[in-house]
């Protein structure tokens, strides 16, 4: 156990439905990563948050893709109208210097 | 921007035998190196990380070896147990993008 945790490890949901997930880094750490890891391949750089900051987005992140991280603690990642290609795992890392990047157990979209 | 390429995407081993993966990046500006450790259903876990000042590094029963000029870092482990059998993925970050970059991943198993 890393001490990063997310809600919730698993979310089935309907095409055209918005999901929210939740990531909570361990609590020193003021770096936050999103990854998205589809099956067989390894993990996907989406976002880079340092502090409340969001500083970096890849151009994986559609418009249909939203991240924050109020007060500079837990993130959200929320996906709207959902196709049926967001069905993935949704990591997040945790970092105190940027470099290293400790995961959570991930949550797994399968959108039907 | 940086591609990691991993290989062999499947090995088995027999127990007590040396298990080694091989990636190769071609940013040089990458600087850091880190392995995961992936178990079904979870997220990917640190076991080992080596800096581009330095050309080995040794954790017990794992060992990471660069080459910079080549552009190619290795995993080796020694003495492999059943529970060493998991998916490992290399990783390269590169500070100008502030993320990682993964390979494809190497489904490890070890038998009895």
């Amino acid at each position: 156990d890393t001490g990063v945790s997310q809600n919730p490890r698993h979310k089935i949901t309907k095409r055209g439905q918005n999901v929210t997930f939740r990531c909570d880094p361990i609590s020193e750490h003021n770096r936050l990563y999103w990854y998205r890891q589809t099956l067989g391949q390894g993990p996907e750089f989406l976002t880079y948050f340092q502090n409340e900051a969001q500083l970096e987005k890849s151009r994986l992140l559609s418009d249909r893709f939203s991240a924050e991280r109020p007060k500079g603690s837990f993130s959200t990642l929320e996906i709207q109208r959902t196709e049926q290609g967001d069905s993935a795992m949704y990591l997040c890392a945790s970092s105190p210097d940027r470099v290293e990047q400790y995961f959570g157990p991930g949550t797994r979209l399968t959108v039907t | 921007g940086e591609n990691v390429e991993q290989h062999p995407s499947t090995l088995s081993v027999q127990e007590g035998d040396s298990a080694v993966i091989k990636c190769t990046y071609s940013d040089s500006a990458s600087n850091y190196f880190p392995w995961y450790k992936q178990e079904l259903g979870k997220g990917p876990q640190l076991i080992i990380d080596i800096r581009s000042n330095v050309g080995e590094k040794k954790d017990q029963r794992i060992a990471v070896t660069l080459n910079k000029t080549a552009k190619h870092f290795s995993l080796h482990i020694t003495e492999t147990q059943p529970e060493d059998s998991a998916v490992y993925f290399c990783a390269a970050f590169t500070g100008t993008a502030s993320k990682l970059t993964f390979g494809t991943g190497t489904r490890l198993q070890v038998t009895l």
